[in-house]
């Protein structure tokens, strides 16, 4: 069964303090690894696309990374404005058709001034 | 683009009664979604469209729930009788074809059944 596993399910940081979020997933063939960050109240909104182990994807203070079984969102030096619910979601081949997308439950990213 | 446009954005009803979402993509997005998020299981696909016509339904919990696509700017999600269970928010999504995969959301609705 394809399934997606986000740890911590929440992180309290201070401003600057930088950590990493982790996505395991496993997944019958993967066609793509998707991080979108949600705020409260709010649709999620899309940050990244990995489709290949090795593959690395940067926006402002957000690096994601890709291995075979996993995913990390690091984020450097961050600021309150970062402080949301980060979800990952993986999407599988199927033949050839658009898979579904599955997503983790997400980290609650929480940033103190 | 506006984005994906969902209404109402609130809904409370009473246990029994029909609860009807509606949905408008973004304009030339091929893919619409509907899904649920819940504390408890997060964020779950119900049923997604490609060109109007329903492709995968088989997250919809049962025969209660029912989604239709009349035209390509227009999905309705319909809960008919709604149950206090169906609580939860309730997104819908767009997404172009041709390798363009990445999913777009709505505000949500949130809905809550007494």
């Amino acid at each position: 069964e394809d399934q997606v596993t986000q740890s911590p399910e929440a992180l309290r940081l201070q401003e600057g303090e930088s950590s990493s979020l982790n996505c395991s997933y496993t997944v019958s063939g993967l066609r793509g690894l998707f991080w979108y960050r949600q705020d409260p109240g709010k649709g999620p909104e899309f940050l990244f696309t990995l489709y290949s182990a090795g593959e690395e994807k940067e926006k402002e203070r957000l690096k994601a990374t890709l291995t075979k079984k996993e995913s990390f969102l690091h984020i450097t030096a961050p600021k309150p404005e970062d402080s949301a619910t980060y979800l990952c979601a993986v999407q599988a081949h199927y033949g050839g058709s658009q898979g579904n997308l599955i997503f983790g439950k997400g980290t609650k990213l929480s940033v103190k001034p | 683009d506006a984005g994906v446009i969902q209404s109402p954005r609130h809904e409370v009803t009473e246990m029994g009664q029909e609860v009807t979402l509606r949905c408008k993509p973004i304009s030339g997005h091929d893919y619409l979604f509907w899904y649920r998020q819940t504390m408890m299981r997060g964020l779950e696909l119900l049923i997604y469209f490609n060109n109007n016509v329903p492709i995968d339904d088989s997250g919809m919990p049962e025969d209660r729930f029912s989604a239709k696509m009349p035209n390509a700017s227009f999905s309705t999600l319909k809960i008919q009788p709604s149950e206090p269970r169906d609580s939860a928010v309730y997104f819908c999504a767009s997404s172009l074809f041709s390798g363009h995969e990445t999913q777009y959301f709505g505000p949500g609705t949130r809905l809550l059944v007494l």
